[in-house]
């Protein structure tokens, strides 16, 4: 089972922030926080990960809560192209990544 | 810089048949991943491949076998195929590092068993 409880979907208005939580009250100390996307029958789409303090790339930012129990996926501006699945993903080094049900993004004009 | 490549990219089969989907990982991963995605759910994984061995499985039954080439990359065999097998396969290539191994997905084959 997915480590991770995400909102089955949301909406957000383009060119607006779009702000996803995630809660993973059970990670552990040596577990990473995930961000994926799909686009409808595509492959899924790294976007950004983070252990414990804040990240930003050119796609996102991350914020990770100080007790790590939960994190919120930040696109900045959001276009019509960011309608997605959006994942979240709890994964220490073993490598496999377990998916939920997802974030399902839509980007209204 | 070549991503994950995945050949075919759909497949029509018949149940009882076997089938062969290919990997290729992007240029210096090591270690190959592959999953399942059924329609309207999240992908779920089935083996990884990591120095030609597979390291972890998930919960899926012997009828689906891998493999990994010296040059890193991989087959998933899938025998005596059922309509259940229907499905989008995911391989996701990744390095080895021991701390954080982001994995990078290709496009996926659709598979149609009917």
């Amino acid at each position: 089972d997915a480590k991770t409880t995400q909102p089955p979907s949301m909406d957000c208005a383009e060119g607006r922030a779009a702000n996803l939580p995630c809660n993973h009250s059970t990670i552990s100390g040596n577990e990473y926080v995930y961000w994926y996307r799909q686009i409808h029958s595509q492959g899924p789409q790294y976007i950004i990960h983070g252990l414990k303090n804040n990240e930003t790339n050119e796609m996102a930012s991350l914020i990770i809560t100080e007790d790590r129990k939960s994190s919120t996926l930040i696109l900045p501006h959001a276009t019509l192209r960011d309608t997605a699945v959006y994942y979240c993903i709890v994964s220490g080094n073993t490598g496999k990544l377990i998916f939920g049900q997802g974030t399902t993004l839509q980007v209204k004009p | 810089d070549a991503g994950v490549t995945q050949s075919p990219t759909h497949l029509i089969k018949t149940r009882g048949q076997q089938v062969t989907l290919r990997c290729s990982p992007k240029s210096g991963h090591d270690t190959v991943s592959w999953y399942q995605q059924a329609l309207g759910q999240g992908p779920q994984f089935i083996f990884q491949y990591y120095e030609e061995e597979e390291r972890q499985r998930g919960n899926f039954p012997d009828r689906f076998s891998g493999h990994q080439f010296p040059n890193y990359s991989s087959e998933l065999n899938v025998n005596a195929l059922l309509l259940g097998d229907s499905a989008l396969y995911l391989c996701a290539s990744s390095l080895r590092t021991g701390g954080s191994e982001t994995q990078y997905f290709g496009p996926g084959t659709r598979l149609l068993v009917l």
